[in-house]
């Protein structure tokens, strides 16, 4: 059964600095991996996508790393803001037609 | 393009009732699934649809149903609600089986 584990589940960081959050899962016969972004309350946001045979993809400030071999994700976020303040998903697919697996999110505080 | 839509945003309910939510996925898209988020249990898969089929189902009890409408738009069902269903319901859709659009969410609240 694929796990999906986020650390640290919390982070609080200054304004301007640079950051990473992590996520490792268990399984590592995955189709993709997926970074989101949840405000609270509210929906979620899919950041970046990375297929299994990818080893990174950039949006702007952000770039997630895959490296499927030792089951792990880190996402960058570069020159944090206040704006990015929010909680952080990363979540998997398994080869073939499944549903996505979660993990519990890194929750990030940029302070101005 | 209109994102996903889900209707209502927030439902109040007491122990016993049953809830029916709904959620519009993009045009286009085909698959919708929905996830129940809790803060102790984080995201967690209920079931997807495709074309009016059911493609995969997680692991929660018979009290949670869905369906598809021949339009892509989806529902699901909980009966005989209890306090533990309190909850944010997440539909996402996409096109086959790639990138989930997410909607906002339905804020389910049992009494």
């Amino acid at each position: 059964k694929q796990e999906v584990t986020q650390i640290p589940a919390a982070l609080s960081v200054p304004e301007g600095e640079n950051l990473v959050l992590n996520c490792s899962f268990t399984d590592s016969a995955i189709y993709n991996l997926q970074w989101f972004r949840q405000d609270p309350g509210k929906g979620l946001t899919s950041l970046l996508l990375i297929q299994s045979s990818q080893r990174e993809q950039t949006s702007g400030r952000l770039n997630a790393s895959l490296d499927k071999s030792s089951g792990r994700s880190t996402l960058y976020i570069a020159a944090s803001q206040p704006g990015d303040s929010a909680t952080y998903l990363c979540a998997v697919e398994r080869v073939g037609n499944t549903p996505l697996v979660f993990g519990k999110g890194t929750r990030l505080s940029v302070i101005a | 393009k209109a994102g996903v839509t889900q209707t209502p945003r927030y439902l109040i309910k007491t122990r016993g009732q049953q809830v029916t939510l709904s959620c519009s996925p993009i045009s286009g898209h085909r698959s919708v699934s929905w996830y129940q988020q809790t803060p102790g249990q984080g995201l967690q898969f209920l079931f997807e649809y495709f074309s009016e089929t059911q493609r995969n189902k997680g692991n929660f009890p018979g009290r949670f149903s869905g369906r598809q409408f021949s339009n892509s738009r989806s529902e699901m069902n909980v009966s005989t609600l209890e306090l533990g269903d309190s909850a944010l319901y997440l539909c996402a859709s996409s096109v086959d089986t790639d990138t989930q659009y997410f909607g906002p969410g339905t804020r389910l609240t049992v009494l």
